[in-house]
């Protein structure tokens, strides 16, 4: 069975800082890896995916992700951060084998942007 | 191009009523999928469709739950007796195979509140 980690369910920074998320994965086979944006009572919104491509991924507004396979993370980062940011973000991991194609999802963290 | 519809966005219902939330999928797209997102939590897989037909329901409550996707027409996801702890938001999400990776492109979710 596969699962999703996201070590810290809530981070603030400044306007302008780093924005590193933390997202790390267990699963028998090499996933798919996606992260999703979710602003209040909206839906998800794909920011990126992984797909044994470039080990580095760039998503929309800046983000970008790194797929590490020796630490089974795929972290999420932004050099700088805007207040457009704040919001709710999910990794999730879908398996390649078989016909299983549902998504599980970490449980979110939900970023702070500080003026 | 539409993207993924669902109503009601808001839902109340009485303890022992019945819900239907309702998914059109993106034109062209056949394969529907209904996550349960409960509050201050992440999403959880429940169903996987197929026109006519229910692929994966692992997720799915054995009682008081069932989903459809029929040939014309959205997928329903019914709730029968609804009871308080089925308060919840609901997404459903649609995608199309290709090259064997499946972005999963999200509704804007129904929110169940249980009385």
């Amino acid at each position: 069975a596969q699962s999703v980690t996201q070590l810290g369910s809530h981070v603030s920074v400044s306007e302008g800082a780093l924005v590193l998320l933390r997202c790390n994965y267990s699963s028998s086979v090499p996933p798919y890896l996606f992260w999703y944006v979710q602003y209040p009572n909206q839906g998800l919104q794909l920011l990126l995916k992984y797909t044994s491509a470039a080990t580095l991924v760039k998503g929309i507004n800046g983000f970008e992700a790194e797929f590490k396979k020796s630490e089974t993370s795929f972290h999420l980062t932004k050099p700088s951060a805007h207040m457009s940011d704040a919001a709710e973000y999910f990794c999730a991991v879908s398996d390649r084998s078989g016909g299983r194609r549902a998504l599980t999802f970490g449980s979110g963290t939900r970023l702070q942007v500080q003026p | 191009n539409a993207g993924v519809m669902q109503n009601p966005r808001h839902l109340v219902r009485r303890r022992g009523q019945e819900a239907r939330l309702r998914c059109s999928p993106m034109k062209g797209h056949s394969h529907v999928y209904w996550y349960r997102q409960l509050p201050e939590e992440g999403l959880k897989f429940m169903v996987y469709l197929q026109k006519e037909n229910i692929i994966d329901e692992s997720g799915m409550p054995k009682e008081r739950f069932s989903a459809e996707f029929p040939k014309e027409g959205p997928s329903i996801l019914r709730i029968q007796q609804v009871v308080r702890g089925d308060s919840a938001a609901y997404f459903c999400a649609s995608s199309l195979i290709a090259g064997g990776v499946d972005e999963q492109f999200f509704g804007p979710g129904t929110r169940l509140t249980v009385l």
